[in-house]
């Protein structure tokens, strides 16, 4: 299994500003995975953030909103930029299980909230 | 498009047995996944099917049928501490996980 820390655990934005959320996994891992749920919801795919290259962006979600740092092949961080109440959701990164286990792992969440 | 189906919500006894289903259509298919997620909490790995058949892990099992693009979770003894939601989620092609919309389970006592 991966253990994944992530922080902040939740947080109380103003609109207009930004947050970054930092995941740090405890070993290496090639992808790692940015999820949003919104309240009720599912969860659905932002982005896959690649060590050493751009992360890929799923439909619907753009970079200039949610830029992704992939820096080590331990850590990233997601941005959610100039932030709407719209953005209030819980954001997860997840990663995949390592020696041919495929399921996938989550960090506990961020839970934001925009006012 | 892609798309995967589960009843929102379920309710069942203490004790008793709860079948939720998951149908799936999607590009590709490079296994179907289980995950439980309590209120508040992330989700955590529950099963996962790649061939026809069922798996069965303590109380949980998962079935799958590819040609009919249908999976099951089955769980049995409940437990109070099963409240939760039920997520189906299917690698496709591209080997990303699309989650289902999840199935709120109550478990009366």
């Amino acid at each position: 299994s991966a253990v994944i820390s992530q922080k902040p655990s939740r947080d109380i934005c103003q609109r207009g500003t930004s947050l970054t959320i930092q995941c740090q996994v405890d070993s290496q891992v090639t992808m790692m995975f940015w999820y949003r749920q919104q309240p009720g919801q599912s969860l659905t795919l932002i982005a896959t953030a690649n060590q050493g290259s751009e992360a890929t962006y799923e439909s619907g979600f753009v970079i200039d909103k949610f830029p992704i740092s992939r820096p080590n092949l331990t850590f990233s961080t997601l941005t959610v930029s100039n932030m709407s109440p719209e953005d209030s959701s819980i954001y997860l990164c997840s990663v995949e299980g390592r020696g041919g286990y495929p399921e996938a792992f989550f960090g506990q969440g961020t839970r934001l909230t925009v006012v | 498009g892609q798309n995967i189906d589960q009843p929102t919500e379920m309710t069942a006894t203490e004790g008793a047995i709860v079948q939720i289903n998951c149908t799936y259509q999607t590009s590709g298919f490079n296994g179907l996944f289980w995950y439980q997620q309590h209120a508040g909490e992330a989700p955590t790995f529950l099963s996962y099917n790649v061939l026809d058949g069922l798996e069965e892990k303590g109380r949980f099992s998962s079935f799958l049928s590819r040609s009919k693009g249908y999976s099951y979770l089955l769980l049995k003894e409940l437990q109070m501490k099963d409240s939760a939601s039920y997520l189906c989620a299917v690698k496709g092609a591209t080997n990303k996980l699309i989650f289902g919309t999840g199935t709120l389970l109550a478990v009366q006592p």
